[in-house]
């Protein structure tokens, strides 16, 4: 079965860091582009940043761009987003979704919740 | 990048049809047929439903339907049963290599 268990979140201060990690099991993991997408509460989805399978290609959403990096060790199947510069406006449910040869998440993980307030 | 625009809400009854729009640009929706839609249950992930415009995945009920017109998308659900509840969203691939997603349509079946 194919399954995403993200973790890392919690409660940080406006400023602060946080790395938040993506445990993949069930699939090669190393064959396939990775994305991170959060839901702040109660609002919609929004994209962060997508890696390639060997991390050739990285993106970012303007939001984040210059404050998160994304990255991703296949020899442990896991993904990383590492949050920087943290602001109120990054609180959300953060998840991990598997992409595929053609743009599309699938599947998702349960996400982890990240909270900046001071 | 501007999010895709999807209506708030859209309701029918059991056994109707409804359709969802989602609207975006020649950089994004018009531009790719790398269209998706999500849905999403109260407390839940997201799951896939509509890829690349018009394909669903395995398992997914032949209900759920997708296509593209230019600048907008659509996701059309027949047979409307109480279980598909639930707020959709669209993405789609962008002209910057990257992912836009629409407002979320929250589907009410009366």
């Amino acid at each position: 079965e194919v399954q995403l268990v993200e973790s890392g979140g919690g409660l940080v201060k406006p400023g602060g860091s946080l790395r938040l990690s993506c445990a993949a099991s069930g699939f090669t993991f190393s064959s396939y582009s990775m994305n991170w997408v959060r839901q702040a509460p109660g609002k919609g989805l929004e994209w962060v940043s997508s890696i390639s399978s060997n991390s050739n290609y990285i993106y970012y959403a303007d939001s984040v761009k210059g404050r998160f990096t994304i990255s991703r060790d296949n020899a442990k199947n896991s993904l990383y987003l590492q949050m920087n510069s943290l602001r109120a406006g990054d609180t959300a449910l953060y998840y991990c979704a598997r992409d595929s040869v053609t743009p599309r998440f699938d599947p998702w993980g349960q996400g982890t919740l990240v909270t900046v307030s001071s | 990048q501007s999010a895709l625009t999807q209506p708030a809400s859209v309701s029918g009854s059991p056994g109707q049809s409804i359709t969802i729009s989602c609207t975006g640009t020649s950089g994004d929706v018009g531009g790719y047929n790398y269209v998706s839609w999500y849905q999403q249950h109260p407390g839940k992930a997201p799951k896939l439903m509509i890829y690349e415009v018009n394909n669903r995945p395995s398992g997914v009920s032949n209900r759920f339907s997708g296509s593209k017109s230019d600048n907008t998308a659509s996701l059309t659900i027949s047979g409307l049963q109480a279980e598909d509840e639930a707020d959709y969203y669209c993405s789609s691939y962008t002209s910057r290599s990257t992912v836009v997603f629409g407002g979320g349509t929250k589907l009410t079946v009366l």
